[in-house]
């Protein structure tokens, strides 16, 4: 079956420094992986996906991603951290054994803090 | 509408009283998802409707939970005998279809059981 791990639950950064958050999978299959971003009270936004294409993949607002299959990991980056980046990220992947039926494997989200 | 839609967005009810929360996919998405969203926890996949093939109840906690899509859009998601633990926010999406498209999602419904 497949899985996901963010490793961190909370990631506290300065304002401007860089952002890492970091997610690791397990799957059997070529997977399809995705970040979501889910500020307060509000739903989640897609921010970036990768589907076999090119390893690394660039999002909205700055982030990036790149899928490494020699270590499970696609982690979430972003050269310079911003005040609105405050928010719970979430790594995704396709749950490619029901593939027929698109379901999505959360994990448990990232809180991102951004300090002045 | 421009993306997904739920009502309410927030629900409050007494312990043992049915709910029903809305979603309204984005027009022309063939597959709609629900999950729930519990403080500290990340989303739980609870069911999925692609066209007219019979749903994904797979991820259903309970026979306490069902939920229809009527004409292959709006659909209704119903609690019955609701218990504190059904405390939650209740998420829809939907996607043009499956393996994989991405997920839009909307904003959710606030659940409180008291």
């Amino acid at each position: 079956a497949q899985s996901v791990t963010q490793l961190d639950s909370h990631v506290s950064v300065s304002e401007g420094t860089p952002v890492l958050l970091r997610c690791n999978y397990s799957s059997s299959y070529s997977p399809s992986l995705f970040w979501y971003v889910q500020h307060p009270n509000k739903g989640l936004q897609l921010l970036l996906k990768y589907t076999s294409a090119a390893t690394l993949v660039k999002g909205i607002n700055g982030f990036e991603a790149e899928f490494k299959k020699s270590e499970t990991s696609f982690h979430l980056t972003k050269p310079s951290a911003h005040m609105s980046d405050a928010a719970e990220y979430f790594c995704v992947v396709s749950d490619q054994e029901r593939r027929s039926q698109g379901n999505l494997i959360f994990g448990k989200g990232t809180k991102l803090s951004v300090k002045p | 509408g421009a993306g997904v839609s739920q009502s309410p967005s927030n629900k409050v009810t007494e312990k043992g009283k049915d709910v029903e929360l809305r979603c309204d996919p984005i027009s022309g998405h063939t597959a709609l998802y629900w999950y729930r969203q519990s403080l500290g926890q990340g989303l739980e996949f609870l069911i999925y409707f692609q066209g007219n093939s019979a749903p994904d109840k797979s991820g259903l906690p309970s026979d306490r939970f069902s939920a229809e899509r009527t004409g292959g859009s709006v659909s209704t998601l119903t609690i019955q005998r609701t218990q504190q633990e059904d405390s939650a926010v209740y998420l829809c999406a939907s996607s043009l279809g499956t393996s994989p498209k991405e997920q839009y999602f909307g904003p959710g419904t606030r659940l409180t059981v008291t």
